[in-house]
């Protein structure tokens, strides 16, 4: 039962353009979100999280958006970079004390030059 | 800096072996994790560890165990692996709750 889903695999955007990797969870109890980043060869490197108490959060060219009542969440990337080639994961914390993190299955972004 | 170093980038067992996969965390941080990441199916909690000798099952926890004797080290034990183990095993840690976590480089594991 894949409780956070990412479904799209792979997606490949422009250099320069806005990369958008969306998203979908299905537990309503998840109160805060977060994003990892992964190169090969590379355990994965924290991103950006959110909680559920807003809808926004921005930290440079990274933005997430939560949609509470589609239950869905996005990153956007804007603009985008060679550098950003990676596979990105979406993961989500329940709001009952436990520290353990759902993730989702992955989606790889391929930045064309 | 966090750093988390796992033992082993590459790993080749046989069926039926018992595997070791050692983690060691040099911030004194409380909770450690174990996932395996799969193509298709993302990252997949084993196991977690909120101190020392204390662990508790993840989603995925058949065919493993853990050890955590101090609090900086944390191992994942095959008791007798499967080729359907294979899979690229991380080590993570975590501070602060609500503190993303912070992942080693990873072991890949091949079983024969």
């Amino acid at each position: 039962d894949q409780q956070v889903k990412q479904n799209s695999p792979s997606l490949s955007v422009q250099e320069g353009r806005i990369s958008i990797l969306n998203c979908d969870y299905t537990n309503s109890m998840f109160d805060y979100f977060l994003w990892y980043k992964k190169y090969p060869a590379e355990g994965p490197t924290f991103l950006i999280s959110i909680s559920s108490i807003k809808d926004k959060n921005e930290d440079g060219r990274f933005t997430v958006f939560l949609n509470k009542s589609a239950k869905h969440l996005s990153l956007h990337i804007v603009p985008s970079q060679p550098g950003d080639s990676a596979v990105y994961f979406c993961a989500a914390r329940s709001n009952f004390g436990n520290e353990k993190l759902t993730f989702g299955t992955g989606t790889r972004l391929t930045i064309i030059p | 800096d966090v750093k988390v170093t796992q033992s082993s980038r590459y790993l080749v067992k046989r069926t039926g072996e018992k595997v070791f996969l050692e983690c060691v965390q040099d911030m004194d941080h409380e909770n450690m994790f174990w996932y395996r990441q799969d193509p298709g199916l993302g990252l997949r909690l084993i196991y977690f560890s909120y101190d020392v000798k204390m662990k508790e099952k993840g989603d995925i926890p058949e065919g493993y165990s853990v050890s955590r004797e101090k609090k900086e080290r944390f191992s994942l034990i095959l008791e007798s692996a499967s080729t359907n183990q294979t899979s690229m095993y991380l080590c993570a840690t975590q501070g602060q709750y609500n503190s993303p976590l912070h992942f080693g480089n990873g072991t890949r594991l091949t079983v024969t």
